[in-house]
């Protein structure tokens, strides 16, 4: 089973500038996390997917950050204009059931995209 | 608010001695408790989860975690370290509140000397 993909590996801009990740979660998963994992700290949700529709984006800087999932399966998520403190590495993840009943599911994780922000 | 500590920065252990890496939780409710770990470069991967039933859960790669309700602690532990086991280990509990994501420490790092 091919596991959660990620592009860029690695993406260094300079502020104000924009950028964009790409997440293809693990076929069939139904639901897809973003996380902002800082250098030194654990991750941070962003927002959380279930299909094509969010459930959660409470901790999204909505002023700067947009994520959409299209079609229930790829995702986006895009910063901008970017800030210093946005560098994090970014992680895609997924699981396989619906946030009703899939309070035990594990979620599995993508490699992740390190940003630097210059 | 449901949270997650884990007291220690960094844990060294020598290869072949058994090691414990600690996580605390505070949640409502029942919780769901979550093991990961993360190499360089890489995304996190999942080792072992509690949800319900036996205290002592066994995982991938030799781990364990034992379940303690009453002092609200889910140490991850195995019986003999390898030097390969050297890598950044993360507790998460479920919030079972909201869309049941997960909460995370801060992290561990575990350093396993020859």
């Amino acid at each position: 089973e091919a596991g959660v993909a990620q592009s860029p590996r690695y993406k260094i801009i300079e502020k104000r500038q924009s950028v964009a990740f790409w997440c293809n979660p693990i076929s069939g998963h139904a639901t897809l996390y973003w996380y902002q994992q800082i250098l030194g700290q654990g991750p941070k949700l962003l927002i959380q997917f279930q299909n094509n529709g969010v459930v959660d984006d409470s901790q999204l800087p909505k002023d700067r950050f947009s994520a959409e999932r299209l079609k229930g399966v790829d995702s986006t998520l895009k910063i901008q204009p970017a800030k210093l403190e946005d560098s994090a590495v970014y992680l895609c993840a997924s699981s396989v059931t619906g946030t009703s009943g899939g309070a035990g599911d594990e979620q599995f994780f993508g490699p992740g995209t390190r940003l630097t922000v210059l | 608010a449901q949270s997650v500590a884990q007291p220690e920065d960094q844990v060294n252990v020598a290869e072949g001695n058994p090691l414990t890496v600690k996580c605390t939780y505070s949640v409502s409710g029942n919780p769901y408790l979550f093991w990961y770990v993360q190499y360089p470069n890489r995304g996190l991967q999942f080792l072992l989860k509690y949800i319900t039933g036996d205290n002592l859960v066994k995982g991938s790669y030799g781990f364990e975690a034992e379940f303690n309700k009453s002092q609200t602690s889910f140490h991850l532990k195995k019986p003999s370290a390898l030097v390969s086991d050297s890598a950044l280990y993360f507790c998460a509990v479920r919030d079972t509140h909201g869309y049941n994501k997960l909460i995370f420490g801060a992290g561990t790092r575990l350093a396993v000397h020859p």
